[in-house]
């Protein structure tokens, strides 16, 4: 059983809004503030969209915001467009090292 | 601008050892850990160990513990990982990626490097 739970797939219509969540299956995942979202392409490497759960790195449009409750967190897309279409990993601490979710498939 | 710019793809038997490099530049190398990424065909990335540029400590991932050895060279800017006795599963690619502090932001990737392993 993963550490960090994500939907397999969800999709949505240009400019409408998203949100794929991340669960932890302890209270020892996501409990800190450490949770990052990645985005990938088809055969591109992770490009980090969000840090520390609600942060964004420059260069990432305002349209990508996180959240945290409890031990689930949250990735909000809003104004979907299609390059928006990838795959979405969010990632964690656990225990001295660092674990990923199983990826939610974002379609357009 | 940050770049980090890993080795090419290599072909490996089951039992042979791999190693990596990914060369860094637009930073101050010794400031930054560098981690070790992985990421079967279709899988979710998985998390091998980090080096610490400035002193050369490390960590490893338990499941990689004693086959996977991660080093530094700061005269060319350069973080390796090795890892030993291959297997089928480990066909992957690897990436190098920048932490910048220590919440788990990582925010420059090279480009990954494809191992396949197979006989």
């Amino acid at each position: 059983q993963s550490a960090l739970t994500q939907p397999a797939s969800v999709s949505g219509s240009p400019g409408q809004s998203i949100t794929i969540s991340c669960t932890g299956i302890s209270s020892d995942v996501v409990t800190y503030n450490f949770v990052s979202w990645y985005q990938q392409h088809p055969g591109k490497a992770p490009k980090l969209m969000i840090y520390e759960v609600s942060n964004r790195p420059s260069g990432v449009s305002y349209r990508f915001s996180g959240s945290k409750s409890g031990n689930t967190a949250s990735l909000t897309i809003s104004g979907l467009q299609a390059e928006d279409e990838a795959d979405y990993y969010c990632s964690s601490p656990l225990y001295n090292s660092w674990v990923f979710g199983g990826g939610t498939k974002l379609t357009v | 601008q940050v770049q980090l710019v890993q080795s090419g793809a290599e072909v490996k038997m089951p039992g042979a050892s791999v190693k990596v490099s990914c060369k860094a530049s637009g930073y101050t190398f010794r400031d930054y850990y560098i981690h070790w990424v992985r990421q079967a065909p279709g899988q979710r990335p998985e998390w091998l160990g980090w080096i610490d540029p400035s002193g050369g400590g490390t960590k490893y991932a338990q499941m990689f513990q004693g086959r996977v050895s991660l080093t530094r060279d700061t005269s060319i800017t350069t973080a390796y990982m090795e890892l030993s006795s291959l297997r089928s599963d480990d066909t992957a690619i690897y990436y190098c990626t920048r932490e910048d502090g220590h919440s788990g932001k990582f925010d420059y990737w090279g480009q990954g490097t494809l191992v396949p392993v197979s006989s």
